[in-house]
């Protein structure tokens, strides 16, 4: 079946640095499917942060940038100055198109930005 | 946006006890889902729905029903709860390719 390997957490960085949560994944039900990330900020449900569907494209969003890379089977997460307001649960996910099934989610990755 | 609510958003229960766990979502999107996530899993599937009457099982269905009973309805039942059943549950539904999810219920069965 499809899975999705994501940067173990918790991840801990200060304000204003870099960030990136690695996310590769493999898909065994379809050639080219369809990635996400979503955030679950602090008592909130999951919220869909960025999706590409076209391999080789970068999708962004809040400073966030992924770039759907079929020839390592990666969609790793970057943000070049992460705030306080970043703290978040970040998850990768895979769509295989036929949306009927559900995603496969990666096991989150714990983000604490701190001043 | 899709909008998702969940009710409740917490509850406890003891084992042998009935729940339901209830979805909303207001934008007349045809799919929905159930998940529980769980400390060191990801999401996983429980039952989802195409539409009012129709049930799909998911990954993980042990221990679950479910009902759709309108559009924007779609309920998960524990009918005897066990511990392994403490949990974080998410409803979402669906367009075309994304996912939107309510803000999770949380799960205590002692």
């Amino acid at each position: 079946g499809d899975s999705v390997t994501q940067t173990e957490g918790p991840v801990t960085v200060s304000e204003s640095e870099s960030l990136i949560i690695n996310c590769t994944y493999s898909a065994t039900s379809i050639a080219y499917p369809n990635l996400f990330w979503y955030v679950r900020y602090p008592g909130e449900g999951l919220q869909l942060l960025l999706k590409v569907i076209t391999a080789g494209q970068k999708g962004s969003s809040r400073g966030f940038e992924a770039t759907y890379n079929k020839e390592t089977t990666s969609f790793h997460l970057q943000k070049a100055s992460v705030q306080e307001s970043d703290s978040a649960v970040y998850y990768c996910a895979l769509g295989d198109g036929n949306y009927a099934q559900g995603l496969t989610f990666g096991l989150g990755t714990r983000v604490s930005v701190f001043p | 946006e899709a909008a998702v609510t969940q009710s409740p958003r917490n509850k406890v229960t003891v084992t042998g006890g009935n729940v339901t766990l209830s979805c909303r979502q207001t934008n007349s999107h045809n799919y929905m889902y159930w998940y529980r996530q769980d400390t060191g899993h990801g999401l996983r599937l429980i039952h989802y729905s195409y539409g009012a009457g129709n049930l799909q099982i998911g990954d993980v269905p042990d221990g679950y029903k479910a009902t759709r009973t309108t559009q924007e309805d779609f309920f998960l039942l524990l009918e005897l709860a066990s511990p392994s059943q403490t949990s974080l549950y998410f409803c979402a539904s669906s367009d075309e390719d994304t996912q939107y999810f309510g803000p999770g219920t949380r799960l205590l069965v002692l």
